[in-house]
């Protein structure tokens, strides 16, 4: 079964400095796609970035890049210059072949906090 | 542009009440549907999934049910509901075009307490 891990429950940043979230994954698919989002306070989840395992560059997407290291099995996301509407849960999540359906597993999250 | 919506917003109901949460997706044609629950302070757990109206798989067995009655509706149920069952209720939608990624588009969420 695949698994996503986020080992930081909680991260501190302060404004305009850069953050990197942890996630590792474990899969025995050859082809698989991770994914970020983003989750403010209402509730609401937010689709940040994608990276696909035979993508050979790391995916951006404005301020968001993805630190992807398959032989690691860790994909990272980067955020530069944090701001303060950065604050929120962050989930890793990635995506499962099953019977043709693409299921998404998700990692239990880190909370970013960004101060002044 | 697309767009998801649920309703209602929150809502509180009894142990034993009925349930129905509704999920509908404007601007794109035969989607794949999910619903998700979060409980508090965890990640999303993937409940239901249709690939087409009527097309139901339940990835979790528990006393809910999910219903397609239409291409872009997307309907979660209980005819009793447990103190277990509250949570965020997540529904999102995806559209897989030619071979690319499939990504997930998820709605505004429903708050559900059962006390």
């Amino acid at each position: 079964a695949q698994k996503i891990t986020q080992t930081q429950p909680g991260m501190f940043v302060q404004e305009k400095e850069a953050v990197t979230l942890d996630c590792t994954y474990d899969t025995s698919d050859q082809s698989y796609g991770l994914f970020w989002y983003k989750q403010p306070s209402s509730g609401e989840m937010i689709f940040l970035i994608y990276q696909g395992s035979y993508d050979e560059q790391n995916a951006t997407e404005g301020r968001y890049s993805l630190n992807f290291q398959k032989a690691r099995k860790s994909a990272n996301l980067v955020i530069s210059a944090s701001q303060l509407g950065d604050s929120a849960m962050y989930f890793c999540a990635m995506r499962e072949m099953n019977t043709g359906f693409q299921k998404l597993v998700f990692g239990t999250g880190t909370r970013l906090l960004v101060s002044p | 542009s697309q767009t998801i919506h649920q309703w209602p917003a929150t809502l509180v109901q009894p142990v034993g009440s009925p349930l129905s949460l509704e999920c509908t997706v404007e601007g794109t044609s035969n989607p794949n549907l999910y619903w998700y629950r979060q409980a508090a302070g965890r990640g999303l757990q993937l409940l239901f999934y249709s690939v087409g109206i009527g097309q139901i798989s339940s990835e979790v067995p528990q006393n809910l049910s999910a219903s397609r009655p239409q291409d872009r509706q997307f309907i979660l149920s209980s005819k009793k509901l447990l103190l277990s069952d509250s949570g965020f209720y997540l529904c999102a939608w995806s559209v897989l075009i030619g071979g690319s990624t499939d990504t997930q588009y998820f709605g505004p969420g429903t708050r559900l307490t059962v006390l």
